[in-house]
């Protein structure tokens, strides 16, 4: 079975400041995508990293995909409360012509003004 | 554009009854998938169609629940009898081949 697991689980940071939010699987994907979610909706896909070693930025946001692509990070700089939400990191296994998502476990993020 | 359509946005219902969520994909997306989302397991992948065949079931948590898509542009998924272990948000997405998923805004469930 293949896992993801997310830490930290819960995170709770005040305005401007830094973090780092992780994936973890034994499992190699061909690619990974992270999501976020807020209240009362769907997943909403942020990026897709396919490269072993790939570092994606989106605005203040910065994405990394293992050498192994087995982990990946989200690192986020000077957090604003419009990063609040869940975010997911989901695996992608290839069966034919259909993507095949595995999803993390989740980080939830609040950003206190 | 319109997203994916989901219907209804919430039930509550008595446990036993029959409960039938549905779905309206992307126009051309020729994938759609069902997921559950709970506080204890996360999002979880249920089924998923390809072309409008399923594709793997193996989600499924039980006889109770089941899927159908009758043709490109409408799934249900149905729970009968329902329990109270079934109260989650249940997500549809929908995609082209090889393309990322799209989710729609999800059901909220809730069996007393």
């Amino acid at each position: 079975t293949q896992l993801l697991e997310q830490s930290p689980q819960f995170l709770s940071i005040q305005e401007g400041e830094n973090l780092t939010v992780y994936c973890n699987s034994s499992s190699v994907f061909s690619s990974l995508q992270w999501y976020r979610q807020e209240p009362g909706e769907g997943p909403v896909l942020l990026v897709t990293v396919v490269t072993g070693g790939e570092v994606k930025k989106l605005k203040r946001l910065t994405f990394q995909f293992g050498d192994a692509r087995k982990d990946s990070s989200l690192h986020i700089t000077a957090a604003q409360p419009g990063d609040t939400g869940l975010y997911l990191c989901a695996g992608l296994t290839t069966g034919g012509a259909t993507n095949k998502l595995i999803f993390g476990t989740g980080t939830l993020l609040a950003v206190q003004p | 554009d319109a997203g994916v359509i989901q219907s209804p946005r919430h039930e509550v219902t008595e446990m036993g009854q029959e409960v039938t969520l549905r779905c309206k994909p992307i126009s051309g997306h020729n994938s759609l998938f069902w997921y559950r989302q709970t506080m204890m397991r996360g999002l979880e992948l249920l089924i998923y169609f390809n072309n409008n065949v399923p594709i793997d079931d193996s989600g499924m948590p039980e006889d109770r629940f089941s899927a159908k898509m009758p043709n490109a542009s409408f799934s249900t998924l149905k729970i009968q009898p329902s329990e109270p272990r079934d109260s989650a948000v249940y997500f549809c997405a929908s995609s082209s081949s090889n393309q990322p998923q799209h989710f729609g805004d999800g059901t909220r469930l809730s069996i007393l």
